[in-house]
């Protein structure tokens, strides 16, 4: 079964100063990996995904991420934080078949941007 | 472009009352389409996904039930709601063949 796993539940950072969200991930084979956004009280945006090809992969609002095989990981970062970027930040793994699609969700890092 | 909403965005309910949270979709056909819960502090938990008109699969045995009457809807029920019942419900829906999910807005239900 599928798994991921983000282990640093809430992280605060100054801004300007530059980001990294680590996210380790379970699965048998090469997996979707997907970095989602929320604010309080709202849905969930996607802010990049990786399915194949190049490693290290760019989203929206100056973010990416790097798939490493090897380390079964895929970290977000972002060079210079915005206050804006405080929110909450889900990693999540998809199977590469068909059938359910569903995501596997991490449990999320809060992230808390001080000025 | 495709759209999904969720109704009704807040929702206080007393415990043993009946629920409904709808999820419409516009823009796309077959979409799949897919509840999770979201509770305080933790992750997203699927509860439900549904690749057709009628066809609903459970992922954790609960006090809920999902139904979808229409290709573009999908309903959660209860009928009679828990206190552990309470979170944050997000809808969300995937295109037949691709893997991306793209999700509502969210509801917030509050079980008292």
């Amino acid at each position: 079964a599928q798994s991921v796993t983000q282990p640093d539940i809430h992280i605060t950072v100054s801004e300007g100063a530059s980001l990294e969200l680590r996210c380790n991930y379970s699965y048998g084979a090469t997996p979707y990996l997907f970095w989602y956004v929320q604010s309080p009280g709202q849905g969930l945006q996607l802010l990049l995904k990786y399915f194949s090809g190049d490693t290290l992969v760019q989203g929206i609002k100056g973010f990416e991420a790097e798939f490493k095989r090897s380390q079964s990981s895929f970290n977000l970062r972002k060079p210079s934080v915005h206050w804006s970027d405080a929110a909450e930040y889900f990693c999540a793994v998809g199977a590469q078949k068909t059938g359910r699609r569903a995501l596997t969700f991490g449990s999320g890092t809060r992230l808390q941007v001080q000025p | 472009s495709q759209t999904i909403h969720q109704w009704p965005a807040t929702l206080v309910q007393p415990v043993g009352s009946p629920l409904s949270l709808e999820c419409t979709v516009e823009g796309t056909s077959n979409p799949n389409l897919y509840w999770y819960r979201q509770a305080a502090g933790r992750g997203l938990q699927l509860l439900f996904y549904s690749v057709g008109i009628g066809q609903i699969s459970s992922e954790v045995p609960q006090n809920l039930s999902a139904s979808r009457p229409q290709d573009r809807q999908f309903i959660l029920s209860s009928k009679k709601l828990l206190l552990s019942d309470s979170g944050f419900y997000l809808c969300a829906w995937t295109e037949e063949q691709g893997p991306i999910q793209f999700f509502g807005p969210g509801t917030r239900l509050t079980v008292l």
